[in-house]
């Protein structure tokens, strides 16, 4: 089983849509969690961290439950420069983060 | 915010030849460094971890002696493919952390190595 896997994808939706991602991890022991949104041939850039509380920042809104070993990302009201890759990562104190194959969205108008 | 600068971002050589990339934090210091590669359409996957002032540690398959890595200062760690095979085209991405873990990463911008 793979450490962190996603959502194969890729999702395509037209503007305005609402788009849920989700994501499991294999190690429980894992204690941060973020999602990362990777642009065609480009670095990995944070989108928003992952609290125990589920948080927001906008249209985006991150779950996390631990008991599952699960993670979402829903994303509200698409726009069209949302389309990108988002990785979903967790790490353990003092390790590498660790990365899901990520999941691609297509915005169309 | 913190930054991670990250040269060259692309680079085309001849097999055979050994590329150098560097990363180097720029307002923070990093105890820490890691180097990741992605090919395409893959996950990001992580090659090693460096630290400042000892040895680096590999993940299982990347040979050390091919990827040798050089954190040298609090600031710069270089990542040194050596003797560099068309195989070896991929996407290398350092980052950096101001702390050792509950911190995300800050990428840098990533080199584009092509081996022709």
């Amino acid at each position: 089983r793979k450490e962190v896997e996603q959502d194969p994808g890729p999702f395509n939706v037209p503007e305005g849509a609402t788009v849920a991602f989700n994501c499991t991890y294999s190690n429980s022991a894992s204690q941060s969690f973020f999602w990362y949104r990777q642009d065609c041939r480009k670095e990995p850039k944070l989108l928003m961290s992952v609290y125990s509380s589920g948080n927001e920042d906008g249209r985006f809104t991150a779950q996390l439950n631990r008991a599952s070993q699960y993670i979402s990302l829903l994303i509200r009201d698409s726009k069209l420069s949302d389309s990108a890759t988002y990785l979903c990562v967790v790490n353990q104190a003092g390790t590498a983060l660790i990365f899901g194959k990520g999941t691609t969205l297509s915005v169309s108008s | 915010g913190a930054v991670v600068s990250q040269h060259p971002s692309r680079v085309i050589c001849k097999s055979g030849t050994s590329v150098k990339i560097e990363c180097r934090s720029l307002d923070f210091q990093a105890t820490t460094m890691f180097w990741y590669r992605q090919f395409p359409k893959q996950s990001l996957m992580l090659m090693a971890t460096s630290n400042e002032g000892s040895k680096a540690t590999y993940e299982q398959g990347v040979e050390k002696d091919k990827f040798l890595i050089n954190h040298a200062s609090l600031t710069l760690s270089t990542l040194t493919v050596t003797s560099a095979h068309p195989e070896d085209s991929s996407f290398y991405i350092c980052s950096a952390s101001q702390l050792s873990y509950n911190s995300p990463l800050h990428f840098g911008n990533g080199t584009r190595l092509t081996v022709t």
